[in-house]
């Protein structure tokens, strides 16, 4: 059974600038979660989404968004980059609620 | 808001040692879970603890959940250098999965 899937795994972004993330999650998973990584806040919950709603949101600025498409895969995007959004950004995948979650590798944002 | 806070940070001990994390939660959680991550690695699931006083074990691994369910620990026994890794409690407090993770515990261990 393929693990969760997460691209791109490295991007440099400017400041100012925009990306978007992607999770293919586990077959038969229909709940997605997003987390930031970083040495100093560790981490942080940002959004689950469960059957293309967002059941879960963190305490973070709306700059952060995400989205879940029927098929389960999630995109996260993140508008007006900052310095300080440079992280690893982890997706984890779960097949019910209150169950483990399965994490992918991660996408690693570095903004200059 | 909801914290959950764990201790040690660090952790350095010669293999054969023992060692032990523990969490507390600043409210009642629902269940608990416990994560480790490798170096360079993403987070793996230990194990999830739901019951008041619960007490689960896995091979070397003790984990336990506080009868007030607001606390936890992970007692590793014998340490070898495969268990180097930074251990993660990660709290559950609704429906869903919003996890609260504390701050991990990193385990360094001197063969």
């Amino acid at each position: 059974k393929a693990g969760v899937t997460q691209t791109p795994r490295y991007l440099i972004k400017t400041r100012g600038q925009q990306v978007t993330l992607s999770c293919s999650p586990i077959s038969g998973h229909r709940s997605v979660s997003w987390y930031q990584q970083t040495p100093g806040q560790g981490l942080q919950f940002l959004f689950e989404y469960f059957s293309e709603t967002q059941r879960n949101k963190g305490n973070f600025p709306g700059r952060f968004s995400g989205r879940q498409f029927s098929n389960s895969r999630s995109e996260m995007n993140v508008s007006t980059l900052e310095l300080g959004d440079s992280a690893l950004y982890l997706c984890a995948s779960s097949f019910g609620a209150n169950t483990e979650a399965f994490f992918g590798q991660g996408t690693r944002l570095t903004v200059v | 808001g909801q914290q959950v806070m764990q201790i040690p940070q660090y952790q350095h001990v010669q293999e054969g040692e023992d060692f032990t994390t523990y969490c507390n939660s600043s409210t009642t959680l629902s269940n608990i879970q416990w994560y480790k991550q490798r170096p360079g690695g993403h987070p793996v699931f230990l194990i999830q603890l739901v019951k008041s006083g619960e007490v689960k074990k896995q091979k070397r691994l003790t984990f336990q959940f506080g009868e007030a369910k607001k606390n936890s620990s992970l007692h590793i026994t014998a340490t070898q250098t495969t268990d180097v890794g930074t251990y993660f409690c990660a709290g559950l407090y609704n429906a869903g999965n919003m996890l609260t993770f504390g701050g991990g515990t990193r385990l360094m261990v001197k063969p």
